[in-house]
Order: structure tokens, then C-alpha cells, then sequence
């Protein structure tokens, strides 16, 4: 079946780096885009990004343009999600999630993560 | 594109039958997906393409709508339904999501 598992809680000072990875597996890796969302604590859902996983492109929120960087690894099955230069308001739980379409970005999220939890504090 | 929900809280009784809209500030055909999240756990995808229910979803979940206006049913509330509900929209990026609509028991 189709799994994505993701690391575990990080806990990170202010301007610090911090990458999330999500293993996939139970189904063609390469043949499926990942989506990355983040929620902050008792909040809604953000949409950061998105990654090929068959070409290696990748789209991300115009906010999280040049922290962001978004990769995958066919040898593995795992995409990252490296987030740079953290600031408190970017603690929250942050998502992978596969497109349920493949070989497209226009596509619904049809399995996810169990999320990982983010921590910027001083 | 922003996403608005409405209302963003919901009280309701077991049984009972429930709409949640979602506005889409520009037209996004059917390019709309619907979510369940409770507590703790990562969302799930309800409906996608505005109407069409995922595979595995109960079928008193309906969705309908095109272009900026969407609904989200529950024909019948069972105690496991009570959860956030949030819509996406995937006609363009950034796919932005509704703020959320919790469903709460009576």
C-alpha cells in the first residue's frame, strides 16, 4: 500500500536550516509529483510547494521563493524539504503529500505524511 | 486565489444533513478538492474534480459546483465526521486552501 513516512520533530533556532524528508513507498516513485504544505499550531493549511519526481522540477509559493528548496531521490524513493534563514513564525507541522494524478502538478493530494513538526524558538 | 469558506464553524447533530460552501475569488472550473482533518492527524481527501468522491469515501459525502462556487454535503452526519473540512484549489499556483470549517457535535 501507499505509504509516505517523514522525519522526525526538529527543533530549530531562529536563522537556522532545517530539511524534512518523506520516504515513499508502495508505488512508482518517479511517476508521481510531491506536494509539501505546513500547518502552524491552530491554524490552516499552506500550500509551500511542489516537486517532480520524475524531471526534478519544482514550484514554490512565491513567500518561500529563495528559502525553499524542494529535491527528490528516485535511488531511494525520499523527497526534502529544506527550509533556510527559520523565523518563529515558521513553526508548524509541515506535510508531504502525492499528487493523485500522475506525471502532473493540476492534481488533489491523495496520500500524505504524517507530519513533522517544526520548532523555531530562541 | 483566495478560497473562502462559509461558516467557519459548524454545529451540528448526528443525523443531521450539513452544506459547507467554498468561494473561489476567480473561476476555477471543477479544479477544486475537499479534506477532512481531525485532530492530530494529516488531512484526507474527500472529493476531487469539485464532484467526484475518492475511492474508500462513504457516499454521504457529495460535492458539487463549477467556477467559483462549491459545496461540500454530508447527507447524513455520523460521529466519526466531526472534523475541520478544507477545500484547495488546483486551477493555478499557489494552490491555496479555504481557512477550514469546523464541525462540532450539538
Amino acid at each position: 500500500q501507499v505509504q509516505l513516512v517523514q522525519s522526525e520533530t526538529e527543533m530549530k533556532k531562529p536563522g537556522a536550516s532545517v530539511k524534512v524528508s518523506c520516504k515513499a513507498s508502495g508505488y512508482i516513485f518517479i511517476n508521481y509529483g510531491i506536494s509539501w504544505m505546513r500547518q502552524a499550531p491552530g491554524q490552516g493549511l499552506e500550500w509551500m510547494g511542489w516537486s517532480s519526481a520524475y524531471s526534478g522540477i519544482t514550484v514554490s509559493a512565491e513567500k518561500l521563493q529563495g528559502r525553499i528548496t524542494m529535491t527528490t531521490d528516485s535511488s531511494t524513493g525520499t523527497a526534502y524539504m529544506e527550509l533556510r534563514s527559520l523565523r518563529s513564525d515558521d513553526t508548524a507541522v509541515y506535510y508531504c503529500a502525492r499528487d493523485r494524478i500522475a506525471l502532473t502538478m493540476f492534481a488533489s493530494s491523495d496520500y500524505w505524511g504524517q507530519g513533522t513538526l517544526v520548532t523555531v524558538s530562541s | 486565489i483566495q478560497l473562502t469558506q462559509s461558516p467557519s464553524f459548524l454545529s451540528a447533530s448526528v443525523g443531521d444533513r450539513v452544506t459547507i460552501t467554498c468561494r473561489a475569488s476567480q473561476g476555477i472550473s471543477t479544479y477544486l478538492a475537499w479534506y477532512q482533518q481531525k485532530p492530530g492527524k494529516a488531512p484526507e481527501l474527500l472529493i476531487y474534480a469539485a464532484s467526484t468522491l475518492q475511492s474508500g469515501v462513504p457516499s454521504r459525502f457529495s460535492g458539487s459546483g463549477s467556477g467559483t462556487e462549491f459545496t461540500l454535503t454530508i447527507s447524513s452526519l455520523q460521529p466519526e465526521d466531526f472534523a475541520t473540512y478544507f477545500c484547495q484549489q488546483l486551477n493555478s499556483h499557489p494552490f491555496s486552501f479555504g481557512q477550514g470549517t469546523k464541525l462540532e457535535i450539538k
